[in-house]
């Protein structure tokens, strides 16, 4: 079937650094993606989107890629923080033939001090 | 503006229990998804609900399943004759618009973490 993945489980970085979480997609269909960061214990908390009709969107020091060409999704933080650590997921808004949030397995990300 | 609301937040529940988990969606939020997610594992979409209605349930399990959305009142997701594989955290999103348009960004809630014994 189809389906969102992440290419690394686990990214560990130090503190100051750029840390960048990449995320393919399946559904040559989907045209909306978000990022979620999910803390420990805690529900997803949207972070940023991105339609298809951009390959670029930046935010408050993360930025999303897209590349449609090759159905790949990036999100680059910069200057990580401790406070970054959490899991992050990538969805996709196609399921079928309805727009319902179809997640991957999602990326846990590490920021040593 | 209150976010998503799910209770109660930890469920513990016998074998062969019933549980029940609610969710009130954000202020104006008339579509809402549920979600279960396994340790260490990603969310898997269960159902999607409109009020009253029951739009995509293709991901939940046929039996002892079910999930409502009525006029009044959270969204229950009802799991009859529980088993140890329905430990999960089960969570709840919600939307201020119906999942037949792009932009459909989903607001989640902190979820119900079921525990069965």
């Amino acid at each position: 079937g189809e389906s969102v993945g992440l290419h690394l489980p686990t990214l560990s970085v130090q503190e100051g650094d750029n840390s960048i979480i990449n995320c393919a997609y399946s559904n040559s269909a989907s045209d909306y993606f978000i990022w979620y960061k999910q803390e420990s214990g805690k529900g997803p908390q949207f972070i940023i989107d991105i339609r298809s009709n951009m390959d670029k969107r930046q935010g408050q020091r993360v930025t999303v890629l897209l590349n449609k060409t090759v159905k790949h999704l990036s999100l680059q933080i910069a200057a990580t923080q401790p406070g970054d650590s959490a899991v992050y997921f990538c969805a996709e808004n196609r399921r079928g033939g309805s727009y319902i949030p179809t997640f991957g397995r999602g990326t846990s990300l590490i920021v040593h001090p | 503006n209150a976010g998503v609301m799910q209770n109660p937040r930890h469920l513990v529940r016998r074998r062969g229990q019933e549980a029940r988990l609610r969710c009130s969606p954000m202020k104006g939020h008339s579509h809402v998804y549920w979600y279960r997610q396994l340790p260490e594992e990603g969310l898997k979409f269960m159902v999607y609900l409109q009020k009253e209605n029951i739009i995509d349930e293709s991901g939940m399990p046929k039996e002892r399943f079910s999930a409502e959305f009525p006029k009044e009142g959270p969204s229950i997701l009802r799991i009859q004759q529980v088993v140890r594989g329905d430990s999960a955290a089960y969570f709840c999103a919600s939307s201020p618009r119906p999942a037949t348009t792009g932009n459909t960004e989903a607001f989640f809630g902190q979820g119900t973490r079921l525990t069965v014994v």
